[in-house]
């Protein structure tokens, strides 16, 4: 079956540094990919989203590309701050009336 | 715009008591709604989903129900309360993107469920 696997938290970064979460999938379809940032005692909110291989997902100055060839979404940001301190999950959906597969989540802790 | 509502925020129940949790969406028709639960060191995982009123399915066995009373309410409810059923419920809705697109979930801030 499908699945979603994120590099194991958490990870510790001082602000203005880069950022890599990494994610893979499996997957036996087509999936569009997804990354949600849950801040503390918060639900999830949709970080950014890529529908098709090649595909870039953008938002707040995180960024994600759908690699259909290594099976990869990772998210990047090229310089932290303290307020992106949350928890990271990575998921694949298809469509409606289905559930979104999520990986484990990645918590992020930045540090002034 | 679409907001979503879930109430209570927290709740702090007793084994074997019942449970009532809801959940609402404005701003949107016909949408589709989940019910999620995320359980500490397990990732989410979905319960039920609804693609209209009265058109409910479960993904997971167990002693919780889900209602659809109206078109942007959700409600997931149990008799009898057991300790696992512990966690943080996510409610989430989307609506269906149209030929050749994803179904982007958006979620509400949760109701933390504790069971004593």
């Amino acid at each position: 079956g499908d699945s979603v696997t994120q590099m194991e938290g958490p990870v510790t970064l001082s602000e203005e540094a880069f950022l890599t979460i990494n994610c893979t999938y499996t997957a036996t379809g087509y999936p569009s990919l997804f990354w949600y940032v849950q801040y503390p005692g918060e639900g999830l909110q949709l970080l950014l989203k890529a529908t098709k291989a090649d595909d870039k997902g953008s938002n707040k100055g995180f960024e994600a590309t759908y690699r259909k060839e290594t099976t990869s979404f990772h998210l990047e940001k090229g310089s932290v701050q303290v307020s992106d301190s949350a928890v990271y999950f990575c998921a694949l959906g298809y469509q409606a009336g289905t559930a979104l597969i999520f990986g484990k989540g990645t918590t992020l802790s930045v540090s002034s | 715009s679409q907001t979503i509502h879930q109430w209570p925020a927290t709740l702090v129940q007793p084994v074997g008591s019942p449970l009532s949790l809801e959940c609402t969406v404005e701003g949107t028709s016909n949408p589709n709604l989940y019910w999620y639960r995320q359980a500490a060191g397990r990732g989410l995982q979905l319960l039920f989903y609804s693609i209209g009123i009265d058109q409910i399915s479960s993904e997971v066995p167990q002693n919780l129900s889900a209602s659809r009373p109206q078109d942007r309410q959700f409600i997931l409810s149990s008799k009898k309360l057991l300790l696992s059923d512990s966690g943080f419920y996510l409610c989430a809705w989307s609506v269906e993107a149209g030929t050749g697109g994803s179904d982007t979930q958006y979620f509400g801030p949760g109701t933390r469920l504790t069971v004593l």
